[in-house]
């Protein structure tokens, strides 16, 4: 049972414009989430967070809304640069699993010059 | 000041051998975590270890498998009579206070077995 879902592998971009990547999650138990980056034959490299106690955090160019309603989150890259070319994933903590992260499945983001 | 080093970053084994995967987490930090990345999967948590304590252990398979970390020296991940299904990608991720936001990963370790 997939609690932390990416449903699209792969997203392209052009330089410039924005980058829109998505996650939805099943447990309502999680109550913070996470995106890291990876580039390949690398270990994934944090990038930003966000407490479900907030429905939007920013840090420069990344942006990350969460929808506890709908228990969706996602991270808003603008502008893409071709160095943001990488897999990204979502993942998420929550009560009685603390420290624990649950990773989404990655979406590959490709960004074009 | 050096990130969080796995050793060995590729390891080929034979079915039936016992695997050994290392890390060394960044200098200054005692919270060790263990994911499991398989083939178009996201990580999967395996174990989380302070200095001579394993604080959780939910994501360990409950055979085979087995982890510490000692007050000297780096964390191990053992695996003992690997299976094909154990090929993977193995990464180590160290935190200074056990911080969410605060976890460094290494670069993985590629199992492969044969």
């Amino acid at each position: 049972d997939q609690q932390v879902k990416q449903n699209s592998p792969s997203l392209s971009v052009q330089e410039g414009r924005i980058s829109i990547l998505n996650c939805d999650y099943t447990n309502s138990m999680f109550d913070y989430f996470l995106w890291y980056k990876k580039y390949p034959a690398e270990g994934p490299t944090f990038l930003i967070s966000i407490s479900s106690i907030k429905d939007k955090n920013e840090d420069g160019r990344f942006t990350v809304f969460l929808n506890k309603s709908a228990k969706h989150l996602s991270l808003h890259i603008v502008p893409s640069q071709p160095g943001d070319s990488a897999v990204y994933f979502c993942a998420a903590s929550g009560t009685g699993s603390a420290r624990q992260l649950t990773f989404g499945s990655g979406t590959q983001l490709t960004v074009l010059p | 000041n050096a990130g969080v080093m796995q050793n060995p970053r590729h390891l080929v084994r034979r079915r039936g051998q016992e695997a050994r995967l290392r890390c060394s987490p960044m200098k200054g930090h005692s919270h060790v975590y263990w994911y499991r990345q398989l083939p178009e999967e996201g990580l999967k948590f395996m174990v989380y270890l302070q200095k001579e304590n394993i604080i959780d252990e939910s994501g360990m398979p409950k055979e085979r498998f087995s982890a510490e970390f000692p007050k000297e020296g780096p964390s191990i991940l053992r695996i003992q009579q690997v299976v094909r299904g154990d090929s993977a990608a193995y990464f180590c991720a160290s935190s200074p206070q056990g911080a969410l936001d605060e976890q460094y990963f290494g670069p993985g370790t590629r199992l492969t077995v044969t």
